[in-house]
C-alpha cells in the first residue's frame, strides 16, 4: 500500500539531547512537510521540501533541522536548541508542489521530554 | 505573513443537531482545503475548493468557499458520533506553504 511511514511513533528524550524522527513516502511526491502539533494551536510549519537537496523554513524552524538526499526521505532532528520540543510530529506529502495538492499525512511521532 | 483563523474553537453538540466551523484568512487564498483529524488520529483530507463563491457537498457536509477568496465555513447537518473530531481548514499561500487554522474540535452527545 502507498503511503507515508513515520517513526517512532513514542519518543522520549532526555533534555539535551538530539533526536531524529524518520518520515518515508512511497507515494512518489516531490513534496514534502514537516509539522508540530501543540492543543489548541493547530498544525504549525516547520520544514517544507518541494524537491529533492532542497528545503526551506517554515513558520517555526529555529532549533530543528532537516535533509532531503533522496524523494521518498524527509528525516527531522529536533535539536537541543529547541526550546519546549515535547509536541506531536506530522510529516506530510504533495504530489503538487507550491501549487493546490491536498496533504497526506503520516501517523505521527509523539516526542516527550522529561 | 498569512494567519488563518478558525472559529470556534471548541463545540459540543447533541446527536442529530448541525454544526459550523467558520475559517477566515488575512489574505486572499488561492484555494482552501479542509481535513478532519479523529481523536488519537492524523489529519485526514476531506474536501479543496477553488473558485470564489464555490460551494460544494459531501453527503451531510456542505463546503463555502467566500467570494473574496478570504472566507470559509464548514457546514454538517444532522450530526452524527461519527463525526466527532478535529476540523481544519488549510489556505494555500500563493506560493509554496499550507497554512492551517487552529482547529474546531466537534463533540457529539449521543
Amino acid at each position: 500500500d502507498g503511503g507515508i511511514t513515520q517513526s517512532p511513533k513514542y519518543l522520549f528524550r532526555k533534555e539535551g539531547q538530539n533526536v531524529t524522527l524518520s518520515c518515508e513516502q512511497n507515494l512518489n511526491h516531490d513534496a514534502m512537510y514537516w509539522y508540530r502539533q501543540d492543543p489548541g494551536q493547530g498544525l504549525r510549519l516547520i520544514y517544507y521540501s518541494q524537491i529533492v537537496n532542497d528545503f526551506q523554513k517554515g513558520d517555526i524552524a529555529e532549533g530543528y533541522s532537516v535533509s532531503r538526499e533522496k524523494k521518498e526521505s524527509f528525516p527531522l532532528t529536533v535539536t537541543s536548541a529547541q526550546k519546549n520540543p515535547t509536541a506531536f510530529y506530522l510529516c506530510a506529502s504533495s504530489s503538487a508542489p507550491g501549487g493546490t495538492g491536498e496533504l497526506f499525512f503520516g501517523e505521527g511521532s509523539r516526542l516527550t521530554v522529561l | 505573513g498569512q494567519q488563518v483563523m478558525q472559529i470556534p474553537q471548541y463545540q459540543h453538540v447533541q446527536e442529530g443537531e448541525d454544526f459550523t466551523t467558520y475559517c477566515n484568512s488575512s489574505t486572499t487564498l488561492s484555494n482552501i482545503q479542509w481535513y478532519k483529524q479523529r481523536p488519537g488520529g492524523h489529519p485526514v483530507f476531506l474536501i479543496q475548493l477553488v473558485k470564489s463563491g464555490e460551494v460544494k457537498k459531501q453527503k451531510r457536509l456542505t463546503f463555502q468557499f467566500g467570494e473574496a477568496k478570504k472566507n470559509s465555513s464548514l457546514h454538517i447537518t444532522a450530526t452524527q458520533t461519527t463525526d466527532v473530531g478535529t476540523y481544519f481548514c488549510a489556505g494555500w499561500e500563493y506560493g509554496n506553504k499550507l497554512v492551517f487554522g487552529a482547529g474546531t474540535i466537534l463533540r457529539v452527545k449521543s
